[in-house]
């Protein structure tokens, strides 16, 4: 069976340090692989997509970047916080693009001071 | 662009009773519609995914049904427990992505 994890779960982080959030799948392969970030009280924000190793697709500008070094790996980082980068993180797989369902992790709640 | 609306943001109900959720979507060009709940501080589960060729699906005391034409979508749930308490989102699916409602909260009290 599938499963993807995140870390960490919580994080809390000074403006203007360094960001980097893991999220790995296992059970499948060549997934597609997706960053949401959730304020309080809103709907999931689409923050990149991925299809494939090195392809990112990036939906917003943003202090936010995204990489793949590997086939089920997928990490979300930032050079230097804003306030504006807390909440809540998820990641999530699907098999193929729109058509199939997505699987979330369990989230990674951030807290920029 | 594809905008997804979820009516009412929040509601309150006693245990047993039936209730509907409401999704709407702007754009009726979508895959899929899917429907997740969330529960506080935890990331999202599939309940039910509609492909757009799809009326409705039924799991369990869930049905979802869907009309792309009119682009919405509600979430029926039969006899509601408290731990049906959660938040409800649904979402539409793209080429490559989904768009999200801001989603309802739903607290069944006993």
């Amino acid at each position: 069976s599938q499963t993807i994890h995140q870390w960490p779960a919580t994080l809390v982080q000074p403006v203007g340090s360094p960001l980097s959030l893991e999220c790995t799948v296992e059970g499948t392969s060549n997934p597609n692989l997706y960053w949401y970030r959730q304020a309080a009280g809103r709907g999931l924000q689409l923050l990149f997509y991925s299809v494939g190793i090195g392809q990112i697709s990036s939906e917003v500008p943003q202090n936010l970047s995204a990489s793949r070094p590997q086939d089920r790996q997928f990490i979300l980082s930032s050079k230097k916080l804003l306030l504006s980068d807390s909440g809540f993180y998820l990641c999530a797989w699907s098999a193929t693009g729109g058509t199939d369902t997505q699987y979330f992790g369990p989230g990674t709640r951030l807290t920029v001071l | 662009k594809q905008e997804v609306t979820q009516i009412p943001a929040a509601l309150s109900v006693p245990e047993g009773e039936n209730l509907v959720l409401n999704c709407s979507f702007t754009d009726s060009a979508i895959y899929n519609l899917q429907w997740f709940r969330q529960d506080p501080g935890k990331g999202l589960t599939s309940l039910l995914l509609i492909q757009s060729s799809q009326r409705e699906q039924t799991s369990g005391r869930l049905n979802a049904s869907l009309d792309k034409s009119s682009g919405r979508s509600t979430l029926y749930i039969a006899a509601s427990q408290p731990g049906d308490s959660a938040t409800y989102l649904c979402a539409v699916g793209l080429s490559n992505d989904m768009r999200f409602g801001a989603g309802t909260r739903l607290t069944v009290k006993p």
